[in-house]
């Protein structure tokens, strides 16, 4: 049973537009929730985190949305840029483990 | 800002044999260190959780008698797949984890078995 669940598989979207990236979770216990921005051939980057205090938080043109009560949360990616395009995977920490998604990945059309 | 390196990036190896695999968090104090393997598709698999002063924790299906891990201090850390064949294939990534709960990776060593 997958603990962490990444949608869509896939995302296209124009420059300039907001992508949306959604995931979700099975286990309540989970309190830290990163997303990870991986190129080919790299390893994956921490690019934004939250807290289950929280239920937003923003850094720059990327924006977590955190709904506690249904165990979802979304990443946004605003004004996108070609640069952008990338594999996105959401985690869930309990105490030293990373439950992983199975990621998605965008493409940012110019 | 928070590094992690790992060396190599790279390394090819024959069936049967074993190779070495670094990781350092430069930058921060690690207080914990996870091994992990993501496949050709993606998908991550936790090898080992070692934390310093503490015994390290493996994985169902991954064993210290295959991946011995080292862990000296609190930013450095080596894993050495033994007896490699195809099945060890794939990126072997090591993230370290800062003081706020951060986790934060480094590049990765892909290992490609003959």
């Amino acid at each position: 049973q997958q603990q962490v669940r990444q949608s869509p598989q896939s995302l296209t979207v124009w420059e300039g537009e907001t992508a949306i990236l959604n995931c979700s979770y099975e286990d309540s216990t989970f309190n830290y929730f990163p997303w990870y921005q991986q190129f080919p051939g790299e390893g994956p980057a921490l690019l934004i985190s939250i807290s289950s205090v929280s239920d937003k938080k923003e850094d720059g043109r990327f924006t977590i949305f955190f709904n506690k009560r249904e165990k979802k949360l979304s990443l946004h990616i605003t004004d996108s840029q070609p640069g952008d395009s990338a594999t996105y995977f959401c985690a869930a920490s309990r105490n030293y483990q990373l439950i992983w998604g199975s990621g998605t990945k965008l493409i940012i059309k110019p | 800002g928070a590094l992690v390196y790992q060396y190599p990036r790279r390394t090819i190896c024959k069936s049967g044999t074993s190779m070495r695999m670094e990781c350092q968090a430069v930058g921060f104090q690690a207080t914990s260190v996870a091994w992990y393997r993501q496949s050709p598709q993606k998908t991550f698999e936790l090898i080992a959780l070692s934390t310093v002063n503490s015994a390290i924790k493996y994985e169902q299906n991954f064993t210290q008698e295959k991946f011995p891990i080292s862990h000296p201090n609190l930013s450095f850390s080596s894993m050495t797949v033994l007896n490699a064949y195809l099945e060890d294939r794939g990126l072997y990534l090591c993230g370290a984890r800062g003081g706020q709960g951060e986790q934060y990776f480094g590049p990765g060593t892909r290992l490609t078995v003959l």
